[in-house]
């Protein structure tokens, strides 16, 4: 059984300065991992995936997350976040054979000018 | 642009009607598509796993006689959620993978936002 914990439901950040999103997984598997976000209203769009290449992964947007195994974390960072970063975030697990996803519980951004 | 379109984005309808909600791959085909539920707030919960020319599977505690899925071609599938209450007002979202790929992202409709009145 595979499970993903965000462990930030809010986070709040002045724009211009960084952003960090936590993650930590479990997975009998080799995990794949992802980052995706979700505007109000609105489906979800991919950020950045992790799939046993290269541990630190760039996203979309100025994004980037790295795989940590010996921590089970993949966080979510960014160096200086955008009014338009404001949405929700989604950390995934996929099983290691029909692509079923597993979604963390989400973190609500709020970038304040 | 969009990769996977849901249709329609928002329905609004009396209680006792069926609704039907249309998810479409455009540029692939899609021999698995996946169908959630969000409440609001919430994270995304699996509903079910749509595939072409089979049953569809349900996960635990979802009623299969209330939420029908036809996933009749490689390119769509449909969710009609019958005789809707109140209860199952939500945002409903489809997400679908290019077929033959494993550990792929999944790319997802807009949602459907379902009020029943």
């Amino acid at each position: 059984a595979q499970s993903v914990t965000q462990l930030d439901s809010h986070v709040s950040v002045s724009e211009g300065t960084p952003v960090l999103l936590r993650c930590n997984y479990s997975s009998s598997y080799s995990p794949s991992l992802f980052w995706y976000v979700q505007h109000p209203n609105k489906g979800l769009q991919l950020l950045l995936k992790y799939t046993s290449a290269a541990t630190l992964v760039k996203g979309i947007n100025g994004f980037e997350a790295e795989f940590k195994k010996s921590e089970t974390s993949f966080h979510l960072t960014k160096p200086s976040a955008h009014m338009s970063d404001a949405a929700e975030y989604f950390c995934v697990v996929s099983e290691a054979a029909g692509n079923k996803l597993t979604f963390g519980g989400g973190t609500r951004v709020l970038v304040k000018p | 642009g969009a990769v996977v379109s849901q249709h329609p984005s928002w329905v609004i309808c009396k209680s006792g009607t069926s609704v039907k909600i249309e998810c479409r791959s455009l540029d692939f085909q899609a021999t698995t598509m996946f169908w959630y539920r969000q409440f609001p707030k919430q994270s995304l919960m699996l509903m079910a796993t749509s595939n072409e020319g089979s049953k569809a599977t349900y996960e635990q505690g979802v009623e299969k006689d209330k939420f029908l899925i036809n996933h009749a071609s490689l390119t769509l599938s449909t969710l009609t959620v019958t005789s809707a209450h109140p209860e199952d007002s939500s945002f409903y979202i489809c997400s679908a993978g290019r077929q033959g790929v494993v550990n792929q992202p999944q790319h997802f409709g807009d949602g459907t936002r379902l009020s029943i009145l």
